[in-house]
Parts: C-alpha cells; sequence; structure tokens
C-alpha cells in the first residue's frame, strides 16, 4: 500500500522551456502533497505544501510563479517548472499524505537537467 | 541550533553486527519522527515511524524516542550489505497547516555495512 507514482523520471530540456511534472497516489487519498527539491550530497529541500482544492503554500525564497503547483484532485498534483535555466538543474520529488501525523510517502522522483 | 541534527557519517558497521543511528530535535513539542531510507540516487523510503507514545519494533528495525533528551534512534539488527545507504530522520512540525503535518528532516546519516 501506499504507493506514489511521480512522472517522468527523467527530463533533458533546453533552457526556457517549461517542464511539468506529475505525482499521483495510487492507492490513497492524499489530502497533502509535498513537493522537494534535493541538490547532490545535500538533503531535502520543501519547496512547497499542496493540500486538494487549494492554492500551495512555498517556502521562503521559492518562487511561485516559476515553481507553478496544481492540486484539482486527491490523488494528483503536478509541479510546472516554468522557463527552466540550468540553474534549475536538480532532482524534484513529490510526496503525499493522508493528512494528519500520517506518514509521507514519496515519489521516485524526476531528475531535471537544463541544457 | 538546527531543528533536526544527524551525524553525516559516514558510520561504518560490519556484517552481521547492529547499525545504530541516532538523531536529535529541538523542538520539544514534536509528536511524531520518521526514519526513511534513502539509496543514492534514489527517492526515500519510510522505514519506519513513531509517535510521542512509544518505541516501535519491525523485523529488524527498531525505533526508539527519549523524549527527555529529545532524540530518537534507529537500531538495525543483523545488518546485511544492502542496509548501505543514507538514513534521514525527519520529525513533524508542530506548527500546522491544512491537512498533513509537514516534516523538518535531518541532512542523513550514510550507513556503510561491510561484508
Amino acid at each position: 500500500g501506499a504507493v506514489v507514482s511521480q512522472h517522468p523520471s527523467w527530463v533533458i530540456c533546453k533552457s526556457g522551456t517549461s517542464v511539468k511534472i506529475e505525482c499521483r497516489s495510487l492507492d490513497f487519498q492524499a489530502t497533502t502533497m509535498f513537493w522537494y527539491r534535493q541538490f547532490p550530497k545535500q538533503s531535502l529541500m520543501l519547496m512547497a505544501t499542496s493540500n486538494e482544492g487549494s492554492k500551495a503554500t512555498y517556502e521562503q525564497g521559492v518562487e511561485k510563479d516559476k515553481f507553478l503547483i496544481n492540486h484539482a484532485s486527491l490523488t494528483l498534483s503536478t509541479l510546472t517548472v516554468t522557463s527552466a535555466h540550468p540553474e534549475d538543474s536538480s532532482f524534484y520529488i513529490c510526496s503525499a499524505s493522508g493528512g494528519g501525523s500520517q506518514p509521507q510517502h514519496f515519489g521516485d522522483g524526476t531528475r531535471l537537467s537544463i541544457l | 541550533q538546527k531543528e533536526v541534527e544527524q551525524n553525516s557519517g559516514p558510520l561504518s558497521v560490519p556484517e552481521g553486527a547492529i547499525a545504530s543511528l541516532n538523531c536529535t530535535y529541538s523542538d520539544r513539542g514534536s509528536q511524531s519522527f520518521f526514519w526513511y531510507r534513502q539509496y543514492s540516487g534514489k527517492s526515500p523510503e519510510l522505514i519506519m515511524f513513531i509517535y510521542s507514545n512509544g518505541d516501535k519494533e519491525d523485523g529488524r528495525f527498531t525505533a526508539q524516542l527519549n523524549k527527555a533528551s529529545q532524540y530518537v534512534s534507529l537500531l538495525i539488527r543483523d545488518s546485511q550489505p544492502s542496509d548501505s545507504a543514507t538514513y534521514l530522520c525527519a520529525v513533524n512540525n508542530r506548527f500546522m497547516i491544512q491537512g498533513a503535518q509537514k516534516l523538518v528532516f535531518g541532512q542523513g546519516t550514510r550507513l556503510t555495512i561491510n561484508p
């Protein structure tokens, strides 16, 4: 149980392109989904938290106009990196939780490389 | 002081021995504690979680909480080479927002099990 699917696994694209990453909870309803970024040899950095049907809450220093998050249903959240640049290259990971104190379950992550 | 602190390691343990991982947290009001395992290049995988009401054992893994000293530990018995990974400690952020709790992650401890 508690399977989270993230797609795509890898993205390589040119600078200026917008990239959409999907995160789906396959066998449970995710009240809340989280988006993280991880640079090599560093820990997870929370970017934003999204609750179904509400606007996402962004962490300090994360540009909401650059990282668009949509959480339209209890099983799907999307992160769109708009006009991506090489410095946006990173490992993006989503997680989903059924709410309250239930644990977060992570997707497999998306490795984004901007040329 | 960081909110969640872990020794980054590397921690080397011989195969078959007990690996002991520790994590300290600063917020005395924290209620939920999570251990995730992350293999190199992969996303975190939930190993165990405990709440403030007690310890938990699951197979070769035991999670223990010492509230007075504000630390949590993860014991891995009969360590196997496949246990070699980075172990992330996460603690709930008690300033809850709507939906699920945000987690604060430690930087992770790199564990190596030597055959």
